[in-house]
């Protein structure tokens, strides 16, 4: 079942700015992922932050995670024409080995 | 870095044919499959987690008979739908898992079933 929630659902932005996107989940978690999905392509792995992790940064991605929220954001700088996509975070519950359950997504349109 | 492949990319069927759709591991071995569909402008919702070697565990709602997942080899997990209907229509996504946390995406296949 999914328990992931995102927002927002869409978001459209100018190049050069930057881009957040927020990831709330239900159930304890052993790591949270970040993936992206180009339309009708398959999904690619941004990053992956630990629970007892609270920031991770990769490139012009940063990733926070808050436990006792249940909530993570994805924050893109800078952003290129070429981060359109659609984002999706994807969490592991401790009870269940490897078996991801992922966010409704956010679509991302970055205009030139 | 691992690659996962799936065959085909895409696929157009007639209502009631099976069509079969092969997830391969290229350069590892895994243990573990997972089979996704995802519906357009929608997330991807896990339909069953597959070991190498035993059965298929389906997820809730997802119908075992309908959606026949083998598993034969370390890097070879295949999904067969039966008796396929429009509302089959859909994209697959496979996932190869290797090691405790990492798991690798194919490509997904489109079914268009007419």
């Amino acid at each position: 079942s999914q328990q992931g929630e995102e927002d927002p659902q869409a978001l459209s932005i100018q190049e050069g700015e930057n881009a957040t996107m927020n990831c709330s989940y239900k159930t304890s978690i052993n790591n949270l992922q970040w993936y992206r999905q180009n339309s009708g392509r398959g999904l690619v792995h941004l990053i992956l932050i630990r629970s007892n992790e609270r920031e991770k940064h990769s490139g012009r991605l940063r990733v926070t995670l808050d436990t006792s929220k249940k909530s993570s954001s994805l924050l893109i700088t800078a952003s290129r024409a070429a981060d359109t996509a659609s984002y999706f975070c994807a969490t592991d519950a401790r009870s269940g080995a490897q078996k991801l359950v992922f966010g409704q997504g956010t679509r991302l349109t970055i205009n030139p | 870095g691992a690659v996962v492949s799936q065959h085909p990319s895409w696929v157009i069927c007639k209502s009631g044919t099976s069509v079969k759709i092969e997830c391969r591991s290229l350069d590892f071995q895994a243990t573990t499959m997972f089979w996704y569909r995802q519906f357009p402008k929608q997330s991807l919702m896990l339909m069953a987690t597959s070991n190498e070697g035993s059965k298929a565990t389906y997820e809730q709602g997802v119908e075992k008979d309908k959606f026949l997942i083998n598993h034969a080899s370390l890097t070879l997990s295949t999904l067969t739908v039966t008796s396929a209907h429009p509302e089959d229509s859909s994209f697959y996504i496979c996932s190869a898992g290797s090691g405790i946390y990492e798991q690798y995406f194919g490509p997904g296949t489109r079914l268009t079933v007419t």
